[in-house]
């Protein structure tokens, strides 16, 4: 299957300060990419679809001021999670779709430890 | 909102037995349905897909059934094995939210 690479894999960092993960499709072109967040124990909760070169759409409830994304390429998408609080210590996943198909890859995923 | 659900949240089969895992939808104009599989710590990988002008698809040790009328599907797993312990998520595919149910934990035992 396809490639998607997703980094960092973990970080830790001081509350009040933000953190970027960075999602890759490296051998196709992802004009939809997914960002989901994972508590422990629980699902995947969709946090906001991104279609290339336009705005996120975001699930009700996720803070679009705080969790930024931007997909501004076909094989990149990012996210920023800003002015990081202990509570956006979480497991984060995203995905990436090319355009007509429906199945999507998932990244490794990146666990964030605020402090 | 929860475009597919997926009760009974965990399952233990002894190895070599069936698995079968459920779930069921909402939207009757879905027209294609994936599973996925997720280890903890990782991310989900894809497992099998249906279309709806399907109401089964077969890879290997994994069937997936779309009963259209009930807007239910089912996905069955056998022979079961220790490595297929993990977390299934099924998802609607072909729309622009790829939002999973709540998974259904599969425990195989030796």
């Amino acid at each position: 299957g396809a490639v998607v690479s997703q980094h960092p894999s973990w970080v830790i960092c001081k509350s009040g300060t933000s953190v970027k993960i960075e999602c890759r499709s490296l051998d196709f072109q992802a004009t939809t990419m997914f960002w989901y967040r994972q508590f422990p124990k629980q699902s995947l909760m969709l946090m906001a679809t991104s279609n290339e070169g336009s705005k996120a759409t975001y699930e009700q409830g996720v803070e679009k001021d705080k969790f930024l994304i931007n997909h501004a390429s076909l094989t990149l998408s990012t996210l920023t999670v800003t002015s990081a609080h202990p509570e956006d210590s979480s497991f984060y996943i995203c995905s990436a779709r090319d355009h007509g198909d429906s199945e999507a890859f998932f990244g490794q995923g990146t666990r964030l430890t605020v402090v | 909102d929860q475009q597919v659900k997926q009760n009974s949240p965990s399952l233990s089969v002894q190895e070599g037995r069936i698995s079968i895992l459920n779930c069921d939808y909402t939207n009757s104009m879905f027209d294609y349905f994936l599973w996925y599989k997720k280890y903890p710590a990782e991310g989900p990988t894809f497992l099998i897909s249906i279309s709806s002008i399907k109401d089964k698809n077969e890879d290997g040790r994994f069937t997936v059934f779309l009963n259209k009328s009930a807007k239910h599907l089912s996905l069955h797993i056998v022979p079961s094995q220790p490595g297929d312990s993990a977390v299934y998520f099924c998802a609607p595919g072909g729309n622009n939210r790829l939002a999973f149910g709540k998974g259904n934990q599969v425990v195989v035992i030796p």
